[in-house]
């Protein structure tokens, strides 16, 4: 079963990117699909994105349209989040998550630990 | 984007009592709903899929039901351990939008 690393805490100002690495170990993967989910503290989870490496396809929620890009690299089994413009509203816990690419659509079963961004000046 | 609405925000009740948190999707997706649990501090944790299908290693306490709009979780017998947050997900198609969570607490 795959089993997803991210990328350790950052810490970013205001006006600045962020690129957000999740790693998948022990599973084909593109046999899957891969989600970013966000928690900003205190709140509840928000979804950002989809990506389906075996078809090259990628959706975003309609909030972080332009503004997030999620890649994804067949050579190294990794999966990308960029985030620009940062503001202290991105402030938040970033997971990523993933799913059977097949016979779907599936759940979210397979999570990593998370990533802490924090943005201020 | 389309809206999951759980209800209620928050819940306090005694062990071994039934719980019962429902989710309500703005359009139609038949039984693509998902509940999650996540406890302070720690990665959400998938219960349910296809709105009723226990996912492995979940206690058999934890049921779900519903399709098309309405859905429900629930608790048979309240468990100390279960005090958390719990969120239904949509994920017919994208965008997979989260409820905006239920927290269980233990009177």
């Amino acid at each position: 079963q795959v089993q997803l690393v991210q990328s350790g805490a950052e810490v970013k100002k205001p006006g600045s990117s962020v690129k957000v690495s999740c790693k998948a170990s022990g599973g084909t993967f593109t046999s899957y699909t891969f989600t970013w989910v966000r928690q900003a503290p205190g709140h509840g989870l928000e979804w950002m994105s989809r990506i389906i490496p075996i078809l090259a396809i990628t959706d975003y929620a309609q909030k972080f349209q332009g503004r997030v890009t999620v890649t994804a690299d067949k050579s190294t089994n990794t999966v990308y989040l960029e985030m620009s413009s940062l503001t202290s509203d991105d402030t938040a816990m970033y997971y990523c998550a993933s799913a059977s690419a097949f016979d779907g659509p599936n759940a979210f079963d397979i999570w990593g630990q998370g990533t802490m961004v924090s943005v201020s000046s | 984007d389309i809206q999951m609405t759980q209800s209620p925000s928050s819940l306090s009740a005694s062990i071994g009592d039934r719980v019962t948190i429902t989710c309500r999707a703005g359009e139609v997706i038949g039984t693509y709903l998902a509940w999650y649990q996540q406890k302070p501090g720690k990665v959400p944790k998938l219960l349910i899929y296809a709105a009723s299908t226990l996912q492995s290693g979940v206690p058999s306490r934890f049921s779900g039901s519903g399709s098309g709009t309405d859905f429900t979780l629930t608790i048979s017998s309240l468990q100390p351990e279960d005090a958390a947050t719990y969120y239904c997900q949509k994920y017919n198609s994208d965008p997979h939008t989260f409820g905006g969570g239920t927290k269980v607490e233990i009177k």
